[in-house]
């Protein structure tokens, strides 16, 4: 089955740096990648996704970058914010599949 | 707009009680799934279930069951609950089918084993 594995676990930059959160995943068949956001004592709520036809999509300060040679994908946030402190998590779904194969998440802290 | 919701946000049991964690969606999903998050370990899928009375499992089912009588209600049961099912409990829905399905969540029921 498909393997996703996220790093780093935590990260943590100055308000205004840039942040990058990279996953790796193992099944070729995967077509669907969502990053989803999860705020101290909330859920974890969709940010940004792409698809595999798809190499890059950006919405206002986040990017998400895909490289389905290397079986890779980033998220990139520029100019960060105290706000945008909390847990991200990737998830890569199969082709044809309706299950979601989440990594183990990145702790954001943006220091204001 | 609170589209899925879980029955309790914190629960306390004893070890060998049965435990039914309840979840719902308004949004006609034919998707529903249960995940267990630890820290370190991410969202780790037990069962999900794409259609009513249908189930299948994931990754880690062991201790486990699942119900879907109504499409709107699926719940997650531990028949004889242990100090390591200690966790917090997050419940999914979505469309089925290959297109971009997002998961809607719900606001999760930490669970506490005693």
């Amino acid at each position: 089955g498909e393997n996703v594995e996220q790093h780093p676990s935590t990260l943590s930059v100055q308000e205004g740096d840039s942040a990058v959160i990279k996953c790796t995943y193992s099944d070729s068949a995967s077509n669907y990648f969502p990053w989803y956001k999860q705020e101290l004592g909330k859920r974890p709520q969709l940010i940004i996704d792409i698809r595999s036809n798809v190499g890059e999509k950006k919405d206002q300060r986040i990017a998400v970058t895909l490289n389905k040679t290397a079986k890779h994908f980033s998220l990139h946030i520029t100019e960060t914010q105290p706000e945008d402190s909390a847990v991200y998590f990737c998830a890569a779904r199969p082709y044809n599949f309706n299950k979601f194969y989440f990594g183990s998440g990145t702790k954001l802290n943006v220091k204001p | 707009d609170v589209k899925v919701t879980q029955s309790s946000r914190y629960l306390v049991k004893r070890t060998g009680e049965k435990v039914f964690l309840e979840c719902v969606q308004d949004m006609d999903h034919e998707n529903m799934f249960w995940y267990r998050q630890d820290p370190g370990l991410g969202l780790r899928l037990i069962y999900f279930s794409y259609d009513v009375k249908m189930k299948e499992k994931g990754d880690i089912p062991e201790g486990y069951s699942v119900s879907r009588e109504k499409k709107e209600r699926f719940s997650l049961i531990l028949e004889s609950a242990s100090t390591n099912q200690t966790s917090m409990y997050l419940c999914a829905s979505s469309l089925i089918g290959t297109g971009d399905n997002e998961q809607f969540f719900g606001p999760g029921t930490r669970l506490t084993v005693l």
